[in-house]
């Protein structure tokens, strides 16, 4: 079935450094991808998403990649901050009425 | 605007007893879902209704009741609570069909004991 799941369960990086954060996903039809950032107590905010006709996508100090070849999809933070720690997620959608959540990645930022 | 409002914040259920969680937004989105949070793990779809009258199953319906009789509501009915609906539930409101940007309330976390 279709599953969105992440490489690494936690990631840290030096404040200052770029973070990479990884995620595979298996159902070929998925044409739409949704990174979400949820900080502890409170629910996932939006970041970026990127639709299955582009390859990248820029936002604000962010970037996310997606490589259909081989199914993966990639969130890059550059000039990691304090304020970046938290739980990020990919989430993936086939252009129907459901999003399927991947488990998360934790990233530390240290100082 | 409120954005997306959800009660209570915390919540405690003995096995057997019904409960509603309430979800509000304030946006005009047609598109509502429930997701819930287990410990380490991602959200998982309950329910979602794609406009006022509209409700349809998710990942993991069973167990939970929805309605949406406006645009602005969409409670959570849980008929007979069991320990292993002990989770947090959040609440997400979107502009399109489920394959837009979703906001999310700030959750309810529920304890069945």
């Amino acid at each position: 079935g279709e599953s969105v799941g992440l490489h690494l369960p936690t990631l840290s990086v030096q404040e200052g450094d770029n973070s990479i954060i990884n995620c595979a996903y298996s159902n070929s039809a998925s044409d739409y991808f949704i990174w979400y950032k949820q900080e502890s107590g409170k629910g996932p905010q939006f970041i970026i998403d990127i639709r299955s006709n582009m390859d990248k996508r820029q936002g604000q100090r962010v970037t996310v990649l997606l490589n259909k070849t081989v199914k993966h999809l990639s969130l890059q933070i550059a000039a990691t901050q304090p304020g970046d720690s938290a739980v990020y997620f990919c989430a993936d959608n086939t252009g129907g009425f459901k999003t399927i959540f991947g488990a998360g990645t934790r990233l530390f930022v240290k100082a | 605007n409120a954005g997306v409002t959800q009660t209570p914040k915390f919540q405690v259920l003995k096995t057997g007893q019904s409960m509603t969680l309430q979800c509000a937004q304030d946006m005009n989105h047609e598109y509502m879902s429930w997701y819930r949070q287990d410990p380490g793990m991602g959200l998982r779809l309950i329910h979602y209704s794609v406009g006022a009258g509209i409700t349809d199953q998710g990942e993991v319906p069973n167990g939970y009741n929805v309605s949406r009789s406006t645009t602005e509501d969409f409670p959570l009915r849980l008929l007979s609570a069991a320990p292993s609906q002990t989770s947090v539930y959040f609440c997400a409101s979107g502009l399109g069909t489920g394959s837009d940007e979703q906001y999310f309330g700030p959750g309810t976390r529920l304890t069945v004991t």
